[in-house]
């Protein structure tokens, strides 16, 4: 079983560009997230959603876009990326919060903004 | 006051050790809790789920005490491979960010 995949593991951007992290879950799972993880720190949630179709913001959503077009997928856009978005990124899903299940999660994309 | 807190670490015990760390959350209506592991640079791991009644999964065991809303975990016999940081989170449910992590605390056990 493949769990959550996340695509790429690494990445070098300079400012100002752009990408997208792909996260990819073969559990049909309803919930889908996007977390951010930087030294010294605890995850924060930047993006999650409840479906497909819908996404909200989390704790630290600006400079972040999201879109869920399919169930299996949750994809993590940088329109114009800064120096503070250098972090490791984690996807997790979870069947559904309002059942004591526990989160999966990739295993993260190192992201550097230079 | 952070939603989820934890002991601030690290620990640095010798093999065979007992350890323990506390985990405080601030919303009552919290309803499920998780302690994960972190390795060095990979994803989060599920350890064990919390509840109620308390927990045992081998040489560990979770606690959870509602009415003052912490959660603890035991380790015994630390084995070299217990070095990690250990994450306590917590699902709080109708609220949007479900899932709420603390910053971790990490473990260091010694030979």
């Amino acid at each position: 079983n493949a769990g959550v995949t996340q695509t790429p593991k690494f990445r070098v951007l300079k400012t100002g560009q752009s990408m997208t992290l792909l996260c990819a879950q073969d559990m049909n799972h309803e919930y889908m997230y996007w977390y951010r993880q930087d030294p010294g720190m605890g995850l924060r949630l930047i993006h999650y959603s409840v479906g497909e179709g819908t996404t909200a913001k989390g704790e630290v959503p600006d400079g972040y876009n999201v879109s869920r077009l399919k169930k299996q997928n949750f994809l993590l856009g940088l329109e114009s990326a800064a120096p503070s978005q250098t972090s490791v990124y984690f996807c997790a899903s979870s069947y559904q919060p309002q059942s004591p299940q526990p989160q999966h999660f990739g295993d993260g994309t190192r992201l550097s903004i230079l | 006051r952070k939603e989820v807190e934890q002991d601030p670490g690290p620990f640095n015990v010798p093999e065979g050790a007992t350890v323990a760390f506390n985990c405080t959350y601030s919303n009552s209506a919290s309803q499920s809790f998780f302690w994960y592991r972190q390795d060095c640079r990979k994803e989060p791991k599920l350890l064990m789920s919390v509840y109620s009644s308390g927990n045992e999964d081998g040489r560990f065991t979770a606690q959870l005490n509602r009415a003052s809303q912490y959660i603890s975990l035991l380790i015994r016999d630390s084995k070299l491979s217990d070095s990690a940081t250990y994450l306590c989170v917590v699902n709080m449910r109708n609220y949007g960010q479900n899932f709420v992590f603390g910053p971790g605390t990490r473990l260091s056990v010694l030979p």
